[in-house]
């Protein structure tokens, strides 16, 4: 079993719709979590850390539960330049601190 | 846009020669990684420079040798390479150097490496 798993799409959603995933990790003891978005051929982005409590940053929320080790992210009202893959960062423990573990990526593709 | 900033951005080099990527970060961070992605994957680790020590190496080829002159720049010497090293390196940068969670990395835009 993978460290981090996420669907990899792609998930082909229509501007204005909504559009959310999850993201699924091993290691009950990870320490913190966050969603990077990363497009073609560029560096990956911070889209948000992730909270126990859950958090929204606009348009976007995302949500850990830590019982069932899933993370999710939610995507309101969908804009074109949303189109990206969401990569699923977890940071595992302290003891392995500074080894991130990295999802394969999920592709968002938004159309017209 | 990213404050840490890797140079070159593209770099052609055949496998005996030798080069050097380079990255700077002045946001005062501790920690400096390198990582290597390929195409439809996600970044994988090679190091981690914490304090400006090596503390982590990811059973990389010696053909590829970290340096981290201060605690702004690090850099990576690249010497006869093989075509399958073609990949996409990106630097990053976390503020924490030592064992704390909740460190977020940012990533600079990356060095686009060919070998032929």
């Amino acid at each position: 079993r993978k460290e981090v798993e996420q669907d990899p799409g792609p998930f082909n959603v229509p501007e204005g719709a909504t559009v959310a995933f999850n993201c699924t990790y091993s290691n009950s003891a990870s320490q913190s979590f966050f969603w990077y978005r990363q497009d073609c051929r560029k560096e990956p982005k911070l889209l948000m850390s992730v909270y126990s409590s859950g958090n929204e940053d606009g348009r976007f929320t995302a949500q850990l539960n830590r019982a069932s080790q899933y993370i999710s992210l939610l995507i309101r009202d969908s804009k074109l330049s949303d189109s990206a893959t969401y990569l699923c960062v977890v940071n595992p423990t302290r003891v392995s601190w500074g080894k991130l573990q990295f999802g394969a990526g999920t592709q968002v593709v938004v159309t017209p | 846009d990213t404050e840490v900033t890797q140079t070159p951005k593209h770099l052609v080099m055949g496998m005996t020669n030798k080069k050097s990527l380079k990255c700077e970060q002045h946001m005062g961070h501790r920690a400096m990684y390198w990582y290597k992605q390929k195409a439809k994957k996600p970044p994988e680790l090679m190091f981690v420079y914490s304090y400006e020590k090596l503390s982590i190496n990811e059973s990389v080829p010696s053909r590829f040798s970290p340096e981290c002159p201060n605690s702004s720049l690090l850099n990576l010497h690249l010497h006869a390479l093989q075509p399958e090293d073609s990949a996409l390196y990106l630097c990053a940068s976390s503020q924490s150097g030592g064992r704390s969670s909740g460190n977020t990395i940012y990533f600079g835009e990356g060095s686009w490496l060919t070998v032929v």
